[in-house]
């Protein structure tokens, strides 16, 4: 089974602020199945970037996806107030799939 | 528009039986796997298994494998996941999601649309 190790666990930032959001593999992981996802509280969570850097519709262009091998992140730009929530990572290139544990984009 | 509607709260004794749905509309239902998820309290994403409703084929997580049964009724459209004797660890939302992409072949993959969510509460 791949693990999916993300960090940092938490990260507090101010908007406007950059944010960057580590996800490393315990094997490597072909780019084609590696997905992130946001999800806000009380909310299902939403397909932000797949094959581990193409945008997924209607999202903005903020947030960008990098990475290979296994090593990945997930940079936000420019933090908005909506962007608070947590995020994971995913590998769909071994079964099991597996999740990231996630990050959690707080306020500072 | 694609949607993915689940079926509402259950809360259940452990020991029962449930069967939660998940119905998707919007698109051509028979030729995208649907998946489910399981999000215990307060904790991460647990991939469960994925069904192609074409032809009902199934892939479990050995996690999952035995603990509950995915299956689909492509009539009207609706993929479930049942258990025949809940445990109180069975307390969790559970989520459907629709897979983009084949399983079968090489080619990028990922849940694109996600039903709302549906929390099992397993009590006694």
């Amino acid at each position: 089974e791949i693990v999916l190790t993300q960090s940092p666990g938490t990260l507090s930032l101010s908007p406007g602020e950059r944010a960057t959001l580590s996800c490393r593999a315990s094997q490597s992981v072909d780019s084609i199945y590696l997905a992130w996802y946001q999800q806000k509280p009380g909310q299902a969570p939403r397909l932000l970037i797949y094959a581990a850097s193409s945008r997924a519709t209607g999202i903005p262009d903020r947030f960008s996806g990098s990475g290979s091998g296994t090593d990945f992140s997930l940079t936000i730009s420019r933090l908005e107030p909506e962007d608070l929530a947590v995020y994971y990572c995913q590998q769909y290139g071994s079964s099991p799939w597996t999740f990231g544990q996630g990050t959690k984009v707080e306020t500072k | 528009e694609v949607q993915l509607v689940q079926s509402g709260a259950e809360v259940k004794k452990p020991g029962e039986s449930l069967t939660i749905s998940c119905k998707g509309s919007g698109y051509s239902f028979t030729t995208y796997w649907i998946g489910w998820v399981r999000q215990m309290p307060g904790k991460g994403l647990e991939w469960m298994g994925i069904i192609y409703p074409g032809d009902s084929d199934t892939r479990y997580s050995p996690s999952f494998q035995g603990q509950v049964t995915i299956s689909v009724d492509k009539s009207i459209t609706t993929a479930y996941l049942h258990w025949s004797s809940l445990k109180a660890s069975d307390t969790a939302i559970y989520y459907c999601a629709r897979l983009q992409g084949k399983v079968m072949s090489r080619g990028e993959r990922y849940f694109d649309y996600w039903g709302q969510g549906a929390l099992v509460t397993v009590s006694s």
